[in-house]
């Protein structure tokens, strides 16, 4: 069974901090995937990363694919309380039909 | 604009009772899932289906069936309703593979409680 870890569960921080949070694995995948979810509402796709190494930025959100595409991180600079909400990922692995392999998300909240 | 919708925000029932949760999609994707969310536990696939009529058991089936007729719509049904389904139930489509198109687009999600 694939896992996808992610850590801390729960993050609460000031307005302006930076953090990082994390989605490790043991396994290797085709690609990964981070999404937002707020509060009442479904997921929805930050950003698909696709190749080992690969960075990619979305405003203040940093988003790193590992070297050997079993895990990834997401930065955030200077946090807003918009940035609050539950960040999950989800894996594509090697040998997969149409399911996402999801993580159990990290828990953020930006106090303002 | 992408557009994923469920039936119902929220919704009580009894115990035993059948329990229908409908979702439409107007993106005209292929597939389509059906999540149940609980905290700590993250989304765990019930089932999912990759074409009109056709259906695959994801990790968590038991207690649950699904129907799909149309191509936009993904019905998940609770034959009889128990406490330990109380969850937050999520839809989902996607377009078939290629990698980029394994995103998923998510409904509001509907909150049940089984009391």
């Amino acid at each position: 069974t694939q896992l996808l870890e992610q850590s801390p569960q729960f993050l609460s921080i000031q307005e302006g901090e930076n953090l990082t949070v994390y989605c490790n694995s043991s396994s290797v995948f085709s690609s990964l995937q981070w999404y937002r979810q707020e509060p009442g509402e479904g997921p929805v796709l930050l950003v698909t990363v696709v190749t080992g190494g690969e960075v990619k930025k979305l405003k203040r959100l940093t988003f790193q694919f590992g070297d050997a595409r079993k895990d990834s991180s997401l930065h955030i600079t200077a946090a807003q309380p918009g940035d609050t909400g539950l960040y999950l990922c989800a894996a594509i692995g090697m040998d997969s039909n149409y399911q996402l392999i999801w993580g159990a998300g990290t828990k953020l909240i930006i106090k303002p | 604009d992408v557009k994923v919708t469920q039936s119902s925000r929220y919704l009580v029932k009894r115990t035993g009772e059948k329990v229908f949760l409908e979702c439409v999609q107007d993106m005209d994707h292929e597939n389509m899932f059906w999540y149940r969310q609980d905290p700590g536990l993250g989304l765990r696939l019930i089932y999912f289906s990759y074409d009109v009529k056709m259906k695959e058991k994801g990790d968590i089936p038991e207690g649950y069936s699904v129907s799909r007729e149309k191509k936009e719509r993904f019905s998940l049904i609770l034959e009889s309703a128990s406490t330990n389904q109380t969850s937050m139930y999520l839809c989902a489509s996607s377009l078939h593979p290629p990698a980029e198109a394994y995103e998923q687009y998510f409904g509001p999600g509907t909150r049940l409680t089984v009391t």
